[in-house]
Order: structure tokens, then C-alpha cells, then sequence
């Protein structure tokens, strides 16, 4: 029931652009995606219910595709501070009340 | 800085032994999840209190076991420690109990390291 992340990493220079996906197996109520800094704990980006909806976050924004069961987070114009591990923790059910995390996308930018 | 606070940082300890974790949430938040993390995993998602009681369970060994107590705080017992269990346990808190909508908000983690 783990998510499926890809690619599992990936390495950008500032300014350039990056996608991650997170895909699943079973029907998809709501995604999370974190950041995850080397040593530190994971940090909130955004949640996306199932209706289609995009988010942003600074210059990080995703989308959901119900259909595909399957989310994406795009990195625009890539920052220092966005290297880290990104996870997408998805839920399959309206209240769950648990998330099941990807294995994560270790993003390294560089200058 | 999220507001959740984990005690201890660090904990060495041999194998066989029995440790606990505590962690307290936001002051506003009533529910208190755990996780693992290991080297080559991501997240593993243990256990979820709301307000005292139980509501999810995820790959819980049945050497570990949690509370949360009256005033919110919450403990993650291991005993009869492996190798194995060596990794970094983060708690998280969220302000209701495990709404779609509810941001988790982490921790610092006590990293584990069994000898």
C-alpha cells in the first residue's frame, strides 16, 4: 500500500525546473507532501484532496489526477533551500487517521 | 521550530534492553502519531493517539508500545531491542484526529542506536 515515488533522486542546478510523482496502487482521498533537510524532521508543504486540485508553496506546486492515482510536485525555478528529501504520504479514505509515506525523492540543488 | 518536542536526542543502548520515548505535542494539538525511520526507509507509519485513545495502528511491533496520557504527552516504549530497531522515531501532532485536512507537524526525532 506504500506509494511509489519517482524518480528516486535527482540533481538540479538553481533556476532549473524538476517534477516528482507519487503513484498508487489503490484510489487515492488525499496526498501529502514534506521535506525532509538532512538531520532534520520532515516539514509541511502541502495536503491535496481528490477533486483535481493544484497547490502552491513558494515556487512548489502539485496537482492531483484522481484517475491516475497519482500526484506530482513541481519544483519551478529551483532554490538552494529546496534540496532535501521529498515524501508524499498518501491516505485512501476520508479520516484514516494514518498516512503511508513514499520512500522519498532526495533533491540536491546546486548553485 | 514546530513546537513538538521529543526527549531523549540520542539514546545508545545494547540488545534486550527496554527504552522510552517521550513526546510532547503542540499545545493546541490533540493527536500524536509515531513513525520510523530507518537508513534505506522512508517513513513508517507505527501508531496514532487522539485524545487518549487509540485510533490507527500501522507496522507496529508487538515489542513496542505506546500511550498517551491525560495531559496529551505521548510514550513510545521499546523493550527486547535489536539490531535492527536502530533508527530515527519521530513524533508528529495534529490539531484534530487525523482529519484529511489535519497538517502533521513533526518532531526533531530521538535517534536510536542499538548496540
Amino acid at each position: 500500500q506504500q506509494p511509489v515515488q519517482s524518480p528516486q533522486a535527482v540533481i538540479l542546478r538553481e533556476g532549473e525546473d524538476a517534477v516528482i510523482n507519487c503513484s498508487s496502487s489503490k484510489a487515492l482521498y488525499s496526498v501529502h507532501w514534506y521535506r525532509q533537510k538532512h538531520g532534520e524532521a520532515p516539514v509541511f508543504l502541502m495536503i491535496l484532496l481528490k477533486g483535481g486540485e493544484q497547490k502552491g508553496h513558494e515556487k512548489i506546486s502539485a496537482s492531483f489526477n484522481e484517475k491516475k492515482q497519482q500526484s506530482s510536485l513541481y519544483l519551478t525555478a529551483s532554490q538552494l533551500s529546496y534540496s532535501g528529501t521529498y515524501f508524499c504520504g498518501t491516505e485512501f479514505r476520508s479520516n484514516d487517521y494514518k498516512l503511508s509515506f513514499g520512500a522519498g525523492t532526495t533533491v540536491t540543488v546546486r548553485a | 521550530d514546530s513546537g513538538v518536542t521529543q526527549t531523549p536526542k540520542h539514546l545508545i543502548t545494547a540488545t534486550g534492553q527496554r527504552v522510552t520515548l517521550r513526546c510532547s505535542p503542540r499545545s493546541e494539538d490533540l493527536s500524536v502519531y509515531w513513525y520510523q525511520q530507518s537508513l534505506d526507509q522512508g517513513l513508517q507509519f507505527l501508531i496514532h493517539y487522539y485524545n487518549g485513545e487509540e485510533r490507527a495502528k500501522g507496522n507496529i511491533l508487538e515489542r513496542f508500545s505506546a500511550q498517551q496520557f491525560p495531559d496529551l504527552h505521548s510514550e513510545l516504549n521499546l523493550s527486547s531491542l535489536e539490531l535492527g530497531d536502530s533508527a530515527l522515531y519521530f513524533c508528529a501532532s495534529s490539531l484534530r484526529g487525523g482529519s484529511s485536512t489535519d497538517t502533521q507537524y513533526f518532531g526533531p526525532g530521538t535517534r536510536l542506536t542499538v548496540l
